[in-house]
């Protein structure tokens, strides 16, 4: 299993740029979530999606959009990049049994310019 | 709404010292409580967790307790490796089950010298 896979991996944006971060997990599970890290900041929660077919808004939505393609996959895009949306991108997931865990990706590192 | 506050970085230790990270909690109900770490240029990734109130969690050496009467869940290892630097992240789930959201602290950065 390769659990939660994130691409790209790096990425430079002009603003006003528009890109799609993807992500996928192999781990059936229901729940996807994208999270943005930030200096000083910790990780806040853009959308998530807490089954196949439902998306909801989190801490921090403004500027993005989000996908639940399938149950596997989970897009995050920018349809116009600003320099405030330089940040580190998670993408995670979970089962919705009682374990709790989130399973993370290797994050993507977005820089606008 | 709910809130984790954890100490301020960063922390630097030599090999074998002891650890303490502190973490406090606001949050209504009978909320969860987890331990994330991150190394350099990774994901993050679950370290422990406790789901009730006096539970303790622990993996690799690490351990929390689930204090409801302080709202705390200190992070401790008695003896720290160089390989325990990383970021570590408390956090916590309040949703009931629902949407499972985690709410997260900041982040603190421990480093272990040699």
């Amino acid at each position: 299993n390769a659990g939660v896979t994130q691409t790209p991996k790096f990425q430079v944006l002009k603003t006003g740029q528009s890109m799609t971060l993807q992500c996928a997990q192999d781990m059936n599970h229901n729940s996807m979530y994208w999270y943005r890290q930030d200096p000083g900041m910790g990780l806040r929660l853009i959308y998530y999606s807490a089954s196949e077919g439902t998306t909801d808004k989190g801490e921090v939505p403004n500027g993005y959009n989000v996908s639940r393609l399938n149950k596997r996959e989970f897009s995050l895009r920018l349809e116009s990049a600003a320099p405030s949306q330089t940040s580190v991108y998670f993408c995670a997931s979970r089962t919705r049994d009682r374990s709790y865990e989130q399973y993370f990706g290797p994050g993507t590192r977005l820089t606008v310019t | 709404g709910d809130s984790v506050t954890q100490m301020e970085g960063p922390v630097t230790l030599s090999e074998e010292a002891f650890l303490t990270i502190n973490c406090t909690y606001t949050a209504t109900g009978y909320p969860s409580l987890f331990w994330y770490v991150q190394y350099p240029g990774e994901g993050l990734q679950l370290l422990l967790k406790a789901t009730k109130a006096d539970d303790k969690g622990s993996n690799k050496g690490f351990e929390a307790t689930y204090r409801k009467e302080t709202t705390s869940f200190h992070l401790e290892k008695g003896s720290v490796q160089v390989s325990d630097s990383a970021v570590y992240f408390c956090a916590l789930d309040n949703s009931g089950g629902s949407n499972y959201k985690l709410t997260f602290g900041k982040g603190t950065l421990l480093t272990v010298n040699p």
